[in-house]
């Protein structure tokens, strides 16, 4: 598709389930990210994906939190025990390359997101 | 420990004015700095950005200024339209790690009146 696609678009569960959210990102985009924003809060940084090199953690909350990306393609992230202070929109985003390889203005393309709500 | 801080939640502007949207950080490693325009239901959009060797950037309508001594950021938006409204948010990255890893501020609300 032309843009980042994330699906589901909504999804209300119960505390304690497991949840997983899907993103796809622009084709050709090397870099994926995973953002989150919480109510009345900035977005706040997850997961970064680089091609095949490993990805970065470092913005995960718990070890609940887990994402993959298969080469340059699809990206799901999993909550597993869901809490209701993970309620939040879920933002995937993609870029072209990475920084310092040639111009590239640093622009993320994000998806509409995913809105999660724990019970 | 907010590193991005854009501390005024909402802003109203009469159409055809200028627009003011100020951002402050903390890291003095942040080198690279962003605005994003997000509309309800929507993911953001990428703005505009400045890097650190520059002060000033300019592109249409919107204009950042970056002041690294007070480690302060503006957006102007001039002349403002009503489609201009949504929130804005600041982004701020550091050299390294090869990823655009962006620390976001909270955002401001953006009311352009008719």
């Amino acid at each position: 598709g032309a843009g980042v696609s994330q699906s589901p678009s909504n999804k209300v569960t119960e505390k304690g389930k497991d949840v997983e959210l899907r993103c796809d990102p622009i084709s050709g985009h090397t870099a994926l990210y995973w953002y989150r924003q919480r109510l009345g809060q900035g977005l706040e940084f997850l997961i970064y994906f680089q091609g095949n090199s490993a990805p970065d953690k470092s913005g995960l909350p718990s070890d609940r939190f887990s994402a993959e990306r298969t080469g340059e393609s699809v990206s799901t992230l999993t909550i597993q025990r869901t809490q209701q202070e993970d309620s939040a929109v879920y933002l995937c985003a993609s870029s072209r390359r990475r920084r310092g390889t040639g111009t590239n203005t640093g622009e993320l393309f994000f998806g509409e997101g995913s809105r999660l709500t724990v019970l | 420990d907010q590193q991005v801080k854009q501390n005024s939640p909402s802003l109203s502007v009469q159409e055809g004015r200028i627009s003011i949207l100020n951002c402050d950080y903390t890291n003095s490693m942040f080198d690279y700095f962003l605005w994003y325009k997000k509309y309800p239901a929507e993911g953001p959009t990428f703005l505009i950005s400045i890097s650190s060797i520059k002060d000033k950037n300019e592109d249409g309508r919107f204009t950042v200024f970056l002041n690294k001594s007070a480690k302060h950021l503006s957006l102007h938006i001039v002349p403002s339209q009503p489609g201009d409204s949504a929130v804005y948010f600041c982004a701020a990255s550091v050299p390294g790690a090869g990823s655009y890893q962006l620390t976001f501020g909270k955002g401001t609300k953006l009311s352009v009146i008719p």
